[in-house]
């Protein structure tokens, strides 16, 4: 299948800092990005989606002044926490489709830690 | 009342045993179902797909939909220790906008 990748995958920060994770798609053009967050024991909450080159559209109760979504390329989607608080601390995972929906495919996920 | 409901477990089986996991939502609009696998602080990988109500096996996985009582099942047959992992359920509407509504996750221990 199809390889999506994100780094940082581990990212410790202090509260008020911003953090960016990035989101590629290894091989293949994601016409689709989406941006999720899991907490522990928790299910995967979609925060945003993402096309190349417009504006993310957010889920209902996700600050979009709060999470930045550019999705630049067709390969390449980032997700900026900015001035993070240790609520915030959670592990978020991307995914990228390249056509149907059984083709979404979802990265490693990146654990941030806001101390 | 979520929209996914999916019970967490822990679930735990011996080796060769069949591993049964399903999911009840509420949304009668949801068409499109889906079974994730999820390593320990890994991302989701899909397992098995099916559209509407009916039965998929894909080796010793075979999932199931009832779409009258919104009820989906996901059974794993002889069952190894490298299948323990979390299950998540997820489903859409349409295969347009590719949204998913996942469950919460069972996870499954097969013990050798």
């Amino acid at each position: 299948g199809a390889v999506v990748s994100q780094h940082p995958s581990r990212v410790i920060c202090k509260s008020g800092t911003s953090v960016k994770i990035e989101c590629r798609s290894l091989d293949f053009q994601a016409t689709t990005m989406f941006w999720y967050r899991q907490f522990p024991k928790q299910s995967l909450m979609l925060m945003a989606t993402s096309n190349e080159g417009s504006k993310a559209t957010y889920e209902q109760g996700v600050e979009k002044d709060k999470f930045l979504i550019n999705h630049a390329s067709l390969t390449l989607s980032t997700l900026t926490v900015t001035s993070a608080h240790p609520e915030d601390s959670s592990f978020y995972i991307c995914s990228a489709s390249e056509g149907g929906i059984d083709e979404q495919f979802f990265g490693p996920g990146t654990r941030l830690t806001v101390l | 009342q979520k929209e996914v409901e999916q019970d967490p477990g822990p679930l735990s089986v011996p080796e060769g045993a069949i591993v049964s996991l399903n999911c009840t939502y509420s949304n009668s609009a949801f068409q499109y179902f889906m079974w994730y696998r999820q390593y320990s602080r890994k991302g989701p990988e899909l397992l098995m797909y099916t559209y509407s109500s009916g039965n998929k096996e894909d080796g010793r996985f075979t999932a199931q939909v009832d779409k009258s009582s919104k009820y989906i099942s996901l059974f794993i047959r002889d069952s190894q220790p490298s299948d323990s992992a979390t299950y998540l359920c997820a489903m859409s509407g349409t295969s347009n906008d590719y949204k998913l509504s996942f469950g919460a996750g069972t996870t499954v221990t097969v013990r050798a």
